[in-house]
């Protein structure tokens, strides 16, 4: 079975151009989030999706969008790009939204530089 | 969320018994214990969760004080595909946004052949 799946894997960028991510989760999962993880630290939350609409969002500037589709893949999109959003975009699948019997399932991440 | 303390690194040798600690001092009753792993390269894999009982899977054992302020997470033979960072995650699934695991910055796991 096809696990998460994210690209494109890694891309390049320069200030000020805009950047769409994409995800598609393992077959039968809901819920869609994504991640911001810094070189050298964890990963940072940005959005969760469960069944197309927002179900959470982090401490982003609205530079940051994200939508998920009927087939519950999603795309995370960044506008006005800053050299600061340089960082690898993970995405995370799981059946539903709540986690004390579940488990969220990660993707490789989409390694984004920013020039 | 409440936060968890993990020490910054430790190293173990092939074979042996890793115990990785994680503080949570401030953890509330309803919030669930969760670790992930990240190995080099990779995106985070789940390893093992609990609330108050100590829990056993394939992968790892969580063993749970009783006052529930710490836990540890316990691989019984470190190989060298366990090296990775390892995070404690604390989850409190009563609000919205389930989902929002705060990572902190783990505890990178060094295994020394």
């Amino acid at each position: 079975d096809a696990g998460v799946t994210q690209s494109p894997t890694h891309l390049i960028k320069t200030r000020g151009q805009q950047v769409t991510l994409r995800c598609s989760p393992i077959s039968g999962h809901k819920s869609v989030s994504w991640y911001q993880q810094v070189l050298g630290q964890g990963p940072q939350f940005i959005f969760q999706y469960y069944e197309k609409e927002e179900r959470g969002r982090g401490n982003f500037p609205d530079r940051f969008s994200a939508r998920q589709f009927p087939n519950y893949s999603s795309e995370l999109n960044v506008n006005a790009l800053l050299l600061g959003d340089s960082a690898l975009y993970l995405c995370a699948s799981s059946l539903g939204i709540v986690l004390n019997t579940g488990e969220l399932f990660f993707g490789e991440g989409s390694r984004l530089t920013v020039l | 969320d409440a936060k968890t303390t993990q020490p910054n690194s430790m190293e173990s040798n092939e074979e042996e018994p890793v115990h990785l600690p994680c503080n949570h001092s401030t953890i509330s009753g309803t919030d669930y214990i969760h670790w992930y792993r990240q190995l080099p390269s990779q995106g985070p894999e789940y390893v093992i969760h609990g609330l108050t009982s100590n829990v056993n899977n394939r992968m790892a054992s969580l063993a749970i004080a009783e006052d529930r302020k710490s836990s540890t997470l316990i691989l019984h033979r470190a190989t060298l595909r366990d090296a990775a960072v390892y995070y404690c995650i604390l989850r409190d699934t009563r609000g919205t946004g389930a989902n929002n695991l705060f990572f902190g910055t783990g505890t990178r796991l060094t295994v020394i052949p």
